[in-house]
């Protein structure tokens, strides 16, 4: 069945540091591929998204490319902040539209 | 613009009980999805409801049960609780004619615990 795969955590890094977050995932068809974050005590927000194969999604400094060959969506950002410690999730969506399939979301802490 | 709401914010019921949560969508949004968030876990999703019809749902039992309104509110309802049902219950709501890369707009959850 359809889902995703994403790094499991907890990730700790230093304010300014570099963030990579892995997502892969198993789906037919043609997937949209999403980056939400939940800060502490909020409900998820869309971070980011990518519709189709090559398509590079940004907001915040993050970004995430749609790889269909290695059916991955890793997320980046060059520079993070104590801001930014959230938990970060990839998930999915098929050309339904009426379904999103999560991961199992990875915590991001920044320390000054 | 009002975003998403949902209450109760926390809940505490017994093993056995029932519970109805509530979330009432976007302005403008017809679709509604429902979403157990375990601790430590990513949403799962439970049902979406569009023009008061479910459409589309996941893998749950019959004892999850829900309700759109014809002002796009919807209910989520269970039916005798277990413990594995404690979770964070999340409401998103999506915009018509958004089609696959639809964005769904989430509400801040109710924190329901079995006992």
């Amino acid at each position: 069945g359809d889902s995703v795969t994403q790094m499991e955590g907890p990730v700790t890094l230093s304010e300014e540091a570099f963030l990579t977050i892995n997502c892969t995932y198993t789906a037919t068809g043609y997937p949209s591929l999403f980056w939400y974050v939940q800060y502490p005590g909020e409900g998820l927000q869309l971070l980011l998204k990518a519709t189709k194969a090559d398509d590079k999604g940004s907001n915040k400094g993050f970004e995430a490319t749609y790889r269909k060959e290695t059916t991955s969506f890793h997320l980046e950002k060059g520079s993070v902040q104590v801001s930014d410690s959230a938990v970060y999730f990839c998930a999915l969506s098929k050309n339904t539209g009426n379904q999103f399939y999560f991961g199992t979301g990875t915590s991001l802490t920044v320390i000054p | 613009e009002t975003g998403v709401t949902q209450s109760p914010t926390h809940l505490i019921k017994t093993r056995g009980q029932q519970v109805t949560l509530r979330c009432s969508s976007q302005s403008g949004h017809n679709t509604v999805s429902w979403y157990q968030q375990a601790l430590g876990q990513g949403p799962q999703f439970i049902f979406q409801y569009y023009r008061e019809e479910e459409n589309g749902r996941g893998n749950f039992p019959p004892r999850f049960s829900g309700l759109q309104f014809p002002n796009y509110s919807s209910e989520l309802n269970v039916n005798a609780l277990e413990l594995d049902d404690s979770a964070l219950y999340l409401c998103a709501s999506t915009k018509p004619g958004t089609g696959v890369s639809n964005e769904q707009f989430f509400g801040p959850g109710t924190r329901l615990t079995v006992l």
